[in-house]
């Protein structure tokens, strides 16, 4: 069983569509997270939740909202895409409590806007 | 803010040698875990190996061993025996360590080419 799992791991859109990307973790942690990774292959935090609450929104335009129905889930919906949100989205989990620290990954979504 | 700094943006070392990564790190924080992650071509993030900055034994993982020196702020990964599966990015990862949640802080990677 994947862990942390994504979907789709692949989209190819054009410019001015909505588009989502699904996570779910099977691993029972209490926190989740979205990264995005450019194309220099740099990992920037966009956000955080704590079961199902919001505790990180680092500086990410308005049209990126993520939604988490229950800690197990956190989902990131993208309005209005642009060339620039052309990208690698990772979801990761950890356990908040008790914490070791690691953050378990997803494979990643590749998002290409045309 | 917590900066990671990895100096070195790509390596090469042949199989069977060993190869030191670099990286350093800045914060104000005493307590706090330090990682690498791997990432090869297939993309998945992979946890290689992990120190607690409390800890001042140096961490191991079979192939793999840290040298973590807290004083300096740094925090490289040694690679021994290399293997053509050892190919992939390599990222250093700070994270501070309290109560609430935080996320981990990436350095640029540094992409490691193991060659035959």
């Amino acid at each position: 069983d994947t862990a942390v799992s994504q979907t789709p791991k692949y989209l190819v859109t054009q410019m001015g569509n909505d588009k989502s990307i699904k996570c779910e973790q099977n691993l029972g942690h209490d926190t989740m997270y979205w990264y995005k990774q450019d194309s220099k292959k740099f990992l920037k935090i966009m956000f955080s939740y704590n079961n199902k609450e919001l505790i990180i929104n680092e500086t990410v335009p308005n049209r990126f909202s993520p939604k988490s129905p229950d800690k197990a889930h956190l989902n990131l919906h993208i309005n209005s895409l642009e060339l620039g949100d052309s990208a690698v989205y990772f979801c990761a989990s950890s356990q908040n409590s008790g914490s070791t620290g690691e953050l378990f990954f997803g494979e990643g979504s590749r998002l290409t806007v045309l | 803010a917590q900066t990671v700094t990895q100096s070195q943006p790509e390596m090469s070392v042949q199989e069977a040698e060993t190869v030191t990564l670099s990286c350093t790190y800045d914060t104000s924080e005493s307590n706090y875990y330090l990682f690498w992650y791997k990432q090869p071509p297939s993309r998945q993030m992979i946890l290689v190996i992990r120190q607690e900055a409390y800890k001042q034994q140096n961490a191991t993982e079979n192939r793999f061993s840290v040298n973590f020196q807290k004083a300096a702020k740094s925090f490289s990964l040694k690679i021994s025996d290399s293997q053509l599966g050892d190919t992939a990015m390599y990222f250093c990862a700070f994270m501070k360590r309290h109560s609430g949640n935080t996320p981990l802080v990436f350095g640029k990677g540094t992409r490691l080419s193991v060659i035959a």
